[in-house]
């Protein structure tokens, strides 16, 4: 069956970096792309970006370009994706999700990567 | 103002009907855009439930009651997600998505309560 899982809770401080992950599992990696949402504390959705793992392409939010990093392992079938500059803002939940392109339908999805940025 | 606006909470009551609504700001017509809707309970992830372009242009997600259905009001410039026949179960927060100006972009959610 399908399975998104991800890597654990991380804590930083302002400024550090973090490298979370996303491995996937019973599907066919490179048919499908992997997107990444955040969500605040307490608050809505917010799309970061997405990669194609098949060509190891990314696209990134505008908001978050220049600051993140999206690369694909097919040997391991994993995605990460790294965010430097931390600020307290950047606390919240990370979820990896995968999407049939270009249905735009997030059919499944990680469990969630706490990331704490706090001094 | 925000690309997609969805009202913070809606109340109905078992066995009603729910229509949460998905309003695309003024300028970003909703007729150019396939709708996706999410179901998110508390301490879970977000869950696919269908998308809604047109009635020929739609998706469900795997294991979606058919309770749950997809249509647009073009005049309102809305997109709506109707549950028909509501249960305690449905309680939780729902967010919109559409794909603008090559993001995604979610409405804030509207938390949706049961009693």
């Amino acid at each position: 069956q399908v399975h998104l899982g991800q890597s654990g809770a991380e804590v930083r401080k302002p400024g550090a970096s973090v490298k979370v992950s996303c491995k996937a599992s019973g599907y066919t990696f490179t048919k499908y792309l992997i997107h990444w949402v955040r969500q605040a504390p307490g608050q809505g959705l917010e799309w970061m970006g997405m990669i194609n793992p098949s060509v190891n392409n990314a696209d990134y939010a505008q908001r978050f370009q220049g600051r993140i990093t999206m690369t694909s392992d097919a040997s391991t079938t994993t995605v990460y994706m790294e965010v430097n500059s931390l600020g307290s803002d950047d606390t919240a939940l990370y979820y990896c999700a995968r999407e049939l392109w270009p249905t735009g339908d997030f059919d499944y999805w990680g469990q969630g990567t706490l990331v704490t940025v706090s001094s | 103002q925000a690309v997609v606006t969805q009202p913070a909470s809606l109340s109905a009551s078992p066995g009603a009907s729910a229509s949460l609504t998905c309003t695309l700001r003024s300028g970003t017509n909703v007729g150019d855009h396939r709708i996706c809707w999410y179901q998110q309970k508390p301490g879970s992830p977000p869950q696919f439930l269908l998308r809604y372009n047109s009635d020929s242009d739609k998706q469900k997600g795997s294991g979606v009651p058919s309770r749950f259905s997809g249509s647009k009001d073009a005049s309102a410039n809305a997109g709506i997600l109707l549950i028909s026949g509501l249960q305690s179960d449905d309680e939780a927060d729902y967010y919109c998505a559409i794909w603008h100006n090559s993001a995604w972009v979610f409405g804030g959610g509207t938390r949706l309560t049961v009693l």
